[in-house]
């Protein structure tokens, strides 16, 4: 099946710092998501990116699905980004979506 | 709009004792349904997927199943819970065609 792999698995920044998260993933797919897991558990859609590039506000994505990876970046970072970071991603013949293990934010004051 | 509910949010359970968990969509129809645990610290695994009323897919042989006994009604069981068991569950969807997945808020689920 499918593989999705993220990196870092952590990473510490200060505040106003910028970052970039990679997710590769093994097969083509017709669909990428980046999720932000809050310290509740609740998982927040950030992008829904099977290809291009998508902004808002401090944060974009960037999907090469020809190349199988996808970059979200975050600029200007504050406290409040600190969580979890899930790209999940799928293809329809299977009809699963599959989560890659996450990156770990943490943003120091 | 859509929406999906999830209940109930916490959960302390004995071993051995049964497990009913439900998730609930509204604002669409046929949209595929998922179950996921994520244990303390770890990746969401995807136990369940469900493409309509009665079809359900396993992805880990374990302790659970899952029913769709409505479009847009999904239900995650166990018999007799085990330890092992214990985690946050939660329930998802998308529409046909792969779109946009949404997630429910999540059960913890402590097997005592």
């Amino acid at each position: 099946g499918i593989q999705v792999e993220q990196s870092p698995p952590d990473l510490i920044l200060q505040e106003g710092a910028n970052s970039t998260l990679r997710c590769n993933f093994s097969d083509s797919v017709n669909n990428l998501q980046w999720f932000h897991q809050n310290p509740w558990g609740q998982l927040i859609n950030l992008f829904y990116i099977p290809s291009g590039t998508k902004q808002n506000g401090r944060l974009s994505a960037t999907t090469v699905a020809t190349e199988r990876y996808s970059l979200l970046y975050i600029s200007s970072s504050q406290t409040t980004d600190s969580g979890v970071y899930f790209c999940a991603t799928g293809y329809s013949s299977a009809s699963k979506i599959i989560f890659g293990s996450g990156t770990r934010l943490s943003i120091r004051p | 709009s859509q929406t999906i509910h999830q209940w109930p949010a916490t959960l302390v359970q004995p071993v051995g004792s049964p497990l009913s968990l439900e998730c609930t969509v509204e604002g669409t129809s046929n949209p595929n349904l998922y179950w996921y645990r994520q244990a303390a610290g770890r990746g969401l695994q995807l136990l369940f997927y469900s493409v309509g009323i009665g079809q359900i897919s396993s992805e880990v042989p374990q302790n659970l199943s899952a029913s769709r006994p409505q479009d847009r009604q999904f239900i995650l069981s166990s018999k007799k819970l085990l330890l092992s068991d214990s985690g946050f569950y939660l329930c998802a969807w998308n529409g046909m065609g792969h779109t946009e997945a949404f997630f429910g808020q999540g059960t913890r689920l402590t097997v005592v």
